[in-house]
């Protein structure tokens, strides 16, 4: 498989479960990033990974836990969400940090009931 | 506040016509301004500009950086259906001038470009 990819496509989950979306890059890259995109709003960046060093964290809700156990893996575990969280989450690795091209995941589509 | 602002925020033109999206920014130490097309999910990467006056095509596509007036503008002329799809803008930026200051990256909300037959 080729590209960057991410599991679960879609997700519905309640405000006390716990769950984790997946995203993995089979591109070499050694950047991985974590978006969120809400309705009408611009695309937020939540987390940078550059060689599984965690460089950037804009201010995200400790109920979002990110992990980068190697450079071609990237976890987004989630606890005790609220409604607000549903949007869908996009996933990217970038071959340098940020300011390079990245490449997006197909992303998970998240409903927090 | 650093700002990245897209104008039109939409669009419908007929196939064959020449489109310009404009996208304008606000921020501290510039470093790059991408673009980006995003169909139904996945944000596909277009261009990268870095330097002033450097135009950069790619087919029916191409776009401009103008570093002093703040803004870049991408151009695609004969447009097809195929080309509709929301297209993004994003500034890479140092919020500060200090060694080891992580860059920040910020998205414009996008214009959404629809192309009738």
């Amino acid at each position: 498989e080729t590209g960057v990819t991410q599991t679960p496509r879609h997700l519905v989950m309640g405000m006390t479960n716990k769950k984790s979306l997946k995203c993995e890059q089979h591109l070499g890259h050694n950047a991985m990033y974590w978006y969120k995109q809400s309705a009408k709003k611009p695309l937020e960046l939540m987390f940078v990974y550059s060689l599984e060093e965690r460089v950037e964290n804009n201010s995200v809700p400790s109920r979002f836990s990110p992990e980068c156990p190697n450079s071609s893996h990237l976890f987004l575990h989630l606890h005790t969400l609220q409604p607000e969280d549903s949007a869908l989450y996009l996933c990217a690795s970038s071959q340098e940090t940020i300011s390079y091209e990245q490449y997006f995941g197909p992303g998970t589509r998240l409903t927090v009931t | 506040e650093d700002k990245v602002v897209q104008s039109p925020l939409s669009l419908v033109v007929h196939e064959g016509d020449t489109v310009t999206l404009n996208c304008s920014y606000e921020v501290t130490n510039f470093r790059s301004l991408l673009w980006y097309k995003q169909e139904k999910k996945a944000p596909t990467f277009l261009f990268m500009l870095t330097s002033s006056g450097i135009e950069k095509k790619s087919g029916r596509l191409s776009s401009i950086l103008d570093k002093k007036e703040l803004f870049s503008i991408l151009n695609i002329t004969a447009t097809q259906t195929g080309d509709s799809a929301v297209y993004l803008c994003a500034v890479c930026f140092y919020p500060q001038i200090k060694s080891g200051t992580a860059s920040k990256l910020t998205f414009g909300t996008g214009t959404r470009l629809q192309v009738t037959l």
